[in-house]
């Protein structure tokens, strides 16, 4: 298994409050992900790295942003926190062989906002 | 507008006999499409892979045939057992996207003993 860990793996917070959510590594894998999954939608791309310092958007980006100052950390931010991100949250990883294209994901972090 | 669509929320297998599940595409840029099955609580897990210079790859129980001339792919599971119950869900890459993955919405498999 992939190493990968999500912090924290529930969190309850109220509409307007900043969240970080943490995805760590010890793969030293260059390519990470952060993604949220709702019913109906499947997994949808928030932002991804491609190094440490390096970041793009994904397809739904507004109201998030990341920091990656670290190859082993990922960490999303929600800057102030609204009822349409709670979601669940997951990371990934990617070997980013050339050849192949898999994500390795961790467990998780169910996110409610009231 | 969705890229890549699954078009049957759920479906229901009888224990031993084959499941088969579908995914379409409208991007003819993707060229790597991948299977992934999900329990409830847990992380997507990789299962299978396929590249668009192949029509099928075969692993196990599982394998994945693709259509380009259709779009279309399809995951076998032959013969189906109660563990692989879970959701499936279909995704495609493409060359230079940094290996970002776009994601069906999902089919639920059921396995009935």
């Amino acid at each position: 298994d992939a190493g990968i860990t999500q912090s924290p793996r529930h969190k309850v917070t109220e509409t307007g409050t900043p969240v970080t959510l943490r995805c760590h590594q010890t793969e030293n894998h260059r390519y990470m992900y952060w993604y949220r999954q709702d019913p109906g939608h499947g997994l949808r791309l928030i932002h991804y790295s491609y190094g440490v310092k390096d970041t793009d958007k994904g397809e739904v980006s507004d109201g998030y942003s990341v920091s990656r100052s670290k190859t082993e950390d990922f960490l999303l931010t929600l800057e102030s926190a609204t009822s349409s991100q709670t979601s669940v949250y997951f990371c990934a990883i990617s070997e980013s062989s050339g050849l192949t294209y898999e994500q390795y994901f961790g467990p998780g972090t169910r996110l409610t906002v009231t | 507008d969705q890229q890549v669509k699954q078009n049957s929320p759920s479906l229901s297998v009888q224990e031993g006999r084959i499941s088969i599940l579908n995914c379409d595409y409208t991007n003819s840029m993707f060229d790597y499409f991948l299977w992934y099955k999900k329990y409830p609580a847990e992380g997507p897990t990789f299962l299978i892979s396929i590249s668009s210079i192949k029509d099928k790859n075969e692993d196990g129980r599982f394998t994945v045939f693709l259509n380009k001339s259709a779009k279309h792919l399809s995951l076998h599971i032959v013969p189906s057992q109660p563990g692989d119950s879970a959701v499936y869900f279909c995704a495609a890459s493409w060359r230079d996207s940094n290996y970002q993955l776009i994601w069906g919405a999902g089919t639920k498999l059921i396995i009935k003993p």
